[in-house]
């Protein structure tokens, strides 16, 4: 069965950098959330959308943003990048049916290394 | 914002035993996950769910949503459960919600 695809599964950047990272949803799933997780920290919410519009926001920084396009996919930008940016991001996918979520479902993360 | 305790933190065991690890959360949910990962992986979804009890292999999730509490519980355990195990929660507002993680338990299963 089809999962949830992130890529790249790793990527090295310089501070200031810029870095984009990219989530493909399960085919059908409505709704993308973004996570990120620092080493030997427990996953933080950053940004969630539904239908292509945001729905709900976390600890994401103003230098990070996020959008989910026509397909369903989704992208996040994270400029001017710092070392404490260094983490595993990952994306999960859902469908969302009244005030239910259906199918949660985890990427494998990106890797992202600030050096 | 939901608070969300995991115990035991560490746990290591041998081969065969029954595992239990405990969550408990202080706000109304809409849906509790349990989730594995092992080091430097990926996270996997084993359960989401709302209410009563669900089976999956040796795997078993309890959940009492009036004691705001759930339990994973791994029977005859081996070497390949050893993973970090973690509980998070959906806040009850039923739109598209992050989730609201546990520290995790760090289970170590000794053959």
């Amino acid at each position: 069965a089809a999962g949830v695809i992130q890529s790249p599964r790793h990527l090295i950047k310089e501070k200031r950098e810029t870095a984009t990272l990219k989530c493909y949803p399960i085919p059908r799933h409505d709704t993308v959330y973004w996570y990120q997780q620092g080493p030997g920290q427990d996953p933080q919410f950053l940004i969630s959308f539904y239908e292509k519009m945001q729905s709900d926001k976390g600890s994401i920084p103003d230098r990070f943003s996020a959008q989910q396009f026509s397909d369903y996919h989704s992208e996040l930008n994270m400029s001017s990048l710092e070392l404490g940016d260094s983490a595993l991001y990952f994306c999960a996918s859902s469908l969302k049916e009244g005030r239910a979520n259906y199918g949660y479902t985890f990427g494998s993360g990106t890797r992202l290394t600030v050096v | 914002k939901n608070e969300v305790e995991q115990s035991p933190q560490n746990l290591t065991a041998q081969e065969g035993e029954f595992i239990t690890i405990n969550c408990s959360y202080s706000v109304g949910i809409s849906a509790l996950h349990w989730l594995q990962q092992h080091p430097g992986g990926g996270i996997v979804s084993l359960f989401m769910l709302s209410s009563g009890k669900k089976k999956h292999g040796r795997l078993i999730a309890t959940i009492n949503i009036q004691e705001k509490h759930s339990s994973l519980h791994i029977t005859a355990s081996h070497p390949r459960d050893s993973a970090v195990y973690i509980c998070a929660v959906s806040n009850s507002g039923g739109g598209a919600d992050g989730l609201t993680f546990g520290k995790g338990t760090h289970l170590i299963i000794q053959p």
